[in-house]
């Protein structure tokens, strides 16, 4: 079983900074199957990233993801007011697809 | 227009059982596959489990703390999904959601999610 583990547990930036969000995987995620989700109060999780790498349908293009193995990175390039929120990744290249415990991106 | 409704959440007692359905409209419900995730107020989320399609002969896949007490089943020609819940805990109190990802990847659906809670 694969454990996914985020941080820091919670950044705190200003509008226009950039963030980088790690996500540490206990063993290798096959195929690099690992996505980043975002989740803000009272709403359910929009996928961002899947594959690793690759944005999904409609997402920016300052939020872009990285990595293969066991380590892998979130960076939004310059946070805009709208991207304060807690992100999660999560593989699914095993079962069972665990999520990581999130990153809380707070305003500073 | 995709929907994904879940329902069937509600208060049940420690050691009871509970079974909560997902509706689901405008994709093909057949041929995806179909997940459960659940989160405890102001927790992070926790993949329960899914099942897949009928091509993947409807395999099944649990996270470590339902193993062996929660179980997904299907109705494709219903369009919805199921979780049956036994022997529940307090720690299973939750939002509980359902949700399929596009066979592309790119995309996934979610319903806004049903509340479990397991309280004497």
């Amino acid at each position: 079983e694969i454990v996914l583990t985020q941080s820091p547990g919670t950044l705190s930036l200003s509008p226009g900074e950039r963030a980088t969000l790690s996500c540490r995987a206990s063993q290798s995620v096959s195929s690099n199957y690992l996505a980043w989700y975002q989740q803000k109060p009272g709403q359910t999780p929009r996928l961002l990233i899947y594959g690793a790498s690759s944005r999904a349908t409609g997402i920016p293009d300052r939020f872009s993801g990285s990595g293969s193995g066991t380590d892998f990175t979130l960076t939004i390039s310059r946070l805009e007011a709208e991207d304060f929120a807690v992100y999660y990744c999560q593989q699914y290249g095993s079962s069972p697809r665990a999520f990581g415990g999130g990153t809380k991106v707070e305003m500073k | 227009e995709v929907q994904l409704v879940e329902s069937g959440g509600g208060l049940v007692q420690p050691g009871g059982s509970l079974k909560l359905s997902c509706a689901a409209s405008g994709f093909s419900f057949s041929g995806s596959a179909m997940h459960w995730v659940r989160q405890a107020s102001g927790k992070g989320l926790e993949w329960v489990g899914h099942i897949r399609s009928k091509a993947n002969s409807y395999a099944t896949a649990y996270g470590a703390s339902v193993k062996g007490r929660f179980t997904i089943s299907r109705d494709d020609s219903k369009k919805t999904a199921y979780l049956q819940m036994n022997s529940l805990k307090t720690e299973d109190t939750a939002v509980y959601y359902c949700t399929s990802p596009l066979a592309s990847g790119n995309g996934d659906y979610w319903g806004q999610g049903t509340l479990v809670t397991v309280s004497s």
